[in-house]
C-alpha cells in the first residue's frame, strides 16, 4: 500500500527565507504525487502535482517540488517566504483501491512565517 | 473554484443521534469522496463513490454510511453519533481519467461536534 511521511509537524521560517517542506513516499508502483495547502477554516487547495511528465514541478504562489525517485521524495520549496504562505501543507500519493484511484495524505506540516 | 458545497457548515449534536451531512457538486464529476480531518492525523478517507449507487469503503469507514442517488449529491450518515466522530468533514470530487491520476477538489468542510 502507498503511504506518505511528512517530516516535521511544524516548520518556522522568517519572511524572505527559503521554505522547505519534506515529503517521502512509499509506493509499489510509479507514483502520482500532490501537494495541497489549507488556509485556516478553509478546504484544501491544490498547489501542484507530479504525473511523470517532468521531475521538477512548478505550482501556484511560487512553490515548486522535485520528484526524486532514488530518494522516494517530493519536497516542496519556495525561495522566499511571504506572510501569506502561513498555512498547513499536505503531501498526498495516489493509491489504487479496489481498482479505483484514491489519495492517501500525509499528516500535514504547519508553516509558520514570522516578520 | 470547483462548485462544491457542504451542508451544514457547522453542527452540534448529542451522542446517539443520527446525523447526515450533504455534499453537492455542480461539476458533473464522477468521483466523490468523504474525508475526516483530525489534528495529527491529516485527512483520512471514510467512503468514496465512483458513480451513482456505486460506493466503497475507505480507511476509517466504521460507524459511517453513504449514499449517492444522483451524480451531484453524496450523503454521509452517522447512524448513531459518538464523541469520537467529532471532527471536520470534507467532501472532495474528481474527474478521474482512467487510472492515470486523481486530482481532487475540496469543499469548504463541515465542523461536527458530538457532545
Amino acid at each position: 500500500a502507498q503511504s506518505v511521511t511528512q517530516l516535521g509537524s511544524h516548520v518556522s521560517v522568517s519572511e524572505g527565507a527559503l521554505v522547505l517542506l519534506r515529503c517521502n513516499y512509499s509506493s509499489s508502483v510509479p507514483p502520482y504525487l500532490f501537494w495541497y495547502v489549507q488556509y485556516p477554516n478553509q478546504g484544501l487547495q491544490l498547489l501542484l502535482k507530479y504525473t511523470s511528465a517532468a521531475t521538477l514541478v512548478k505550482g501556484i504562489n511560487g512553490f515548486e517540488a522535485e520528484f526524486k525517485k532514488s530518494e522516494t521524495s517530493f519536497h516542496l520549496t519556495k525561495p522566499s517566504a511571504h506572510m501569506s504562505d502561513a498555512a498547513e501543507y499536505f503531501c498526498a500519493v495516489s493509491s489504487m483501491n479496489s481498482g479505483y484511484s484514491t489519495l492517501t495524505f500525509g499528516k500535514g506540516t504547519m508553516l509558520l512565517v514570522s516578520p | 473554484d470547483a462548485g462544491i458545497t457542504q451542508s451544514p457548515r457547522h453542527k452540534v449534536t448529542e451522542t446517539g443521534t443520527p446525523v447526515t451531512l450533504r455534499c453537492h457538486q455542480t461539476e458533473n464529476h464522477r468521483y466523490m469522496y468523504w474525508y475526516r480531518q483530525d489534528p495529527g492525523h491529516g485527512l483520512r478517507l471514510i467512503h468514496y463513490s465512483y458513480g451513482v449507487k456505486d460506493t466503497d469503503k475507505g480507511e476509517v469507514s466504521d460507524g459511517y454510511s453513504v449514499s449517492r442517488s444522483k451524480t451531484e449529491d453524496f450523503l454521509l450518515t452517522l447512524e448513531s453519533a459518538t464523541s469520537s466522530q467529532t471532527s471536520v468533514y470534507f467532501c472532495a470530487i474528481s474527474e478521474s481519467r482512467g487510472f492515470s491520476y486523481n486530482e481532487q477538489f475540496f469543499g469548504p468542510g463541515t465542523r461536527l461536534t458530538v457532545l
